[in-house]
This record gives C-alpha cells, structure tokens and sequence, in this order.
C-alpha cells in the first residue's frame, strides 16, 4: 500500500479564494483523521470520520472549514473563504481502529493563504 | 480542557549522547500515549504505551509510562544525526460526547550534531 496520500503537497492561493485540500487514506482503514499543525498551537484534531461518517468535528475552527467524505477511499477538507491565519500545514490520517492503535500520516499539504 | 505538555522543548545534544524527552498529560478518561517522530513531513509511529511501568523498546528507542504521575519519557540512548526531529507525545481519551481523540503536544525538536 502506497500509504495515506494527500494533495496538493503546497497551496498559495489568495484571501477570499476556495481551498480544497485532499487525502486517500489506506485501504481498509476505517477512521480518517484531518490535522491542522501550526508552530503555535502544535498539531491539532479538525474532524475524523468513521466509515465515511463523521463522527467528531468539534475541531473545525468555524463555519468556513467543511470536511466531506463521500466514499471509503477519498475525503477532502474544504476551506471557503481562506483567510491568511489559515496558513498551516494540515495532515490526514487514517487507522484501522479507533483506539489503541497508530494512526498513519499523509505528507501533508502545506497552505499558505496570502 | 485535555492537555499535553513536553519538555524540552528543544535540545541539542552530541552523537553519542543519551537523551530523555518528557511528556506529561492532563486528560480526561485517558487510554493510551503515543509518541511519534516527525522529520520533514509526516509523523511516523514510535511507541504506543496503554499500561504503566512496562517499557517499550525499539532498538536505540525506549519508552515507559506512568498512569499515576501521568507522564512519559522517551529515551534515546547513543543517539545519531539521523535521531534529528521533532518528537510528538500524543494522549488518546474518550471524550463526554464519546468519541475518541488524540491531543498532541507541541513536540520536542531534538537536534543531534556531529
């Protein structure tokens, strides 16, 4: 398996501009994760989904952040409109089970909103 | 509000040294600490620890944790250039709506030189 894969790898889009940020996680994971990292705050939970379904997104900043997961194999973190605080590196990850488990990493996408 | 604090958070030590990263933890129905490295990108999965005082050990790696005091440390014991990274601590707990998380820490960068 090719591991968790995000796209793009870099973003620079302009304030106010629609920003779709992508990931595949690994065959046969049940549970997707999307993190947001930041020097400042470190690396912090958005939303995760189990079986496609979400089940925590207690993490999403506010109304401008949407997660969507429409199968078991693609999931995409949707941020309109950007905002230049929204600059971060944002990591998807995904683990067979929910606890007691690794979660493994995507390369993440690393978004700078100008 | 679930928190993890490491220390330090930044060190710089010679090859061949031995180093201990702390990590402490506040949170709420806890089940399991994690920590992992992270290079230039992902994080990648050291240690997973559910129980206290077993140790967990991976080659040059080692890990204990202490569900009394709520810490661990991650010891590197001859450590290389390539230990070079930033260490993530993790603490997985339920939370009140039921579903599970992982709050990180900032990390700790170890730097290893020559």
């Amino acid at each position: 398996d090719a591991g968790v894969i995000q796209s793009p790898r870099h973003e620079v889009t302009e304030m106010g501009q629609e920003v779709t940020l992508r990931c595949k996680p690994i065959s046969g994971h049940d549970y997707l994760f999307w993190y947001r990292q930041t020097m400042m705050r470190g690396l912090e939970l958005l939303i995760y989904f189990n079986n496609n379904v979400p089940i925590d997104d207690s993490g999403m900043p506010e109304d401008r952040f949407s997660a969507k997961m429409p199968n078991a194999s693609f999931s995409t973190l949707k941020i309109q409109p950007s905002e230049p605080r929204d600059s971060a590196v944002y990591f998807c990850a995904s683990s067979l089970l929910e606890m007691n488990t690794e979660a493994f990493f995507g390369q993440g996408t690393r978004l700078t909103v100008v | 509000e679930d928190k993890v604090v490491q220390s330090p958070l930044s060190l710089v030590v010679h090859e061949g040294d031995t180093v201990t990263l702390n990590c402490s933890y506040e949170v709420t129905n806890f089940r399991s600490l994690l920590w992992y490295k992270q290079e230039k990108k992902a994080p990648t999965f050291l240690f997973m620890l559910t129980s206290s005082g077993i140790e967990k050990k991976s080659g040059r790696l080692s890990s204990i944790l202490d569900k009394k005091e709520l810490f661990s440390i991650l010891n590197i014991t001859a450590t290389q250039t390539g230990d070079s990274a930033i260490y993530l601590c993790a603490a997985g707990a339920y939370s009140g709506a039921g579903s599970y998380q992982l709050t990180f820490g900032k990390g700790t960068k170890l730097s290893v030189i020559p």
